[in-house]
């Protein structure tokens, strides 16, 4: 059985870095590719990044002005990512999710919420 | 970026009644469109794939059109089930824009 599990998110202060870890379980993780997505409160779905199955390749979207970062260790079954000189606009519901090639995300994970507060 | 405009941003609807939710793409996408469905607090769920093809365990009542720019999703019987936010998705090209959601409501 498919699972994801977010885990990291919590309150932050503005400024200041966090890294969120997806943490994968029943299917052969190195094989797919996996995004991050958000969800401010009350808002709509936003793309974050994409990290290829190996590793090799990211892309991100161009509002996050480069200081997210994301990766995977295959090795574990976790993709990450690493989010520095977070703002308040920042604040939202951060899912990871699954993409088999030519389908749309048919796992995600529950989600874990990041609060960027002074 | 791909701009994808969903109409209407709010439905509100009966049980039993037909409804279509239309997803516009700022430029063409061929046939790389989902349609997610999200209830409060939870995650969402993978309805249409590929525009039209069911996600295994998804209801037959739930039907996806279209190719290019202009597509739709059809639920041909409402069921109160179903009263939830629906959101495409591009995945043509990166970054992969969804939809800015429509919250179907009970009438």
């Amino acid at each position: 059985q498919v699972h994801l599990v977010e885990s990291g998110g919590g309150v932050v202060q503005p400024g200041r870095s966090l890294r969120l870890s997806c943490a994968a379980s029943g299917f052969t993780f190195s094989s797919h590719v996996m995004h991050w997505v958000r969800q401010a409160p009350g808002k709509g779905l936003e793309w974050l990044a994409v990290i290829s199955s190996d590793g090799s390749n990211q892309y991100y979207a161009d509002s996050l002005k480069g200081r997210f970062a994301i990766s995977r260790d295959n090795s574990k079954n976790t993709v990450f990512l690493q989010m520095n000189s977070l703002t308040v606009e920042d604040t939202a519901v951060y899912y990871c999710a699954r993409l088999p090639y030519g389908s749309g995300y048919d796992y995600w994970g529950q989600g874990t919420l990041v609060t960027v507060s002074s | 970026d791909i701009q994808l405009t969903q109409s209407p941003s709010f439905l509100s609807a009966s049980v039993g009644d037909r409804v279509t939710i239309t997803c516009r793409a700022s430029q063409g996408i061929t046939s790389y469109l989902a349609w997610y469905q999200q209830k409060p607090g939870k995650a969402p769920k993978l309805l249409i794939y590929a525009a039209s093809t069911l996600q295994s365990g998804v209801p037959s009542r739930f039907s996806g059109s279209g190719s290019g720019t202009e597509f739709t999703l059809t639920i041909s019987s409402l069921q109160p089930d179903d009263f939830a936010t629906y959101y495409c998705q591009q995945l043509y090209t990166y970054p992969y824009t969804f939809g800015q959601g429509t919250k179907l409501e009970i009438k």
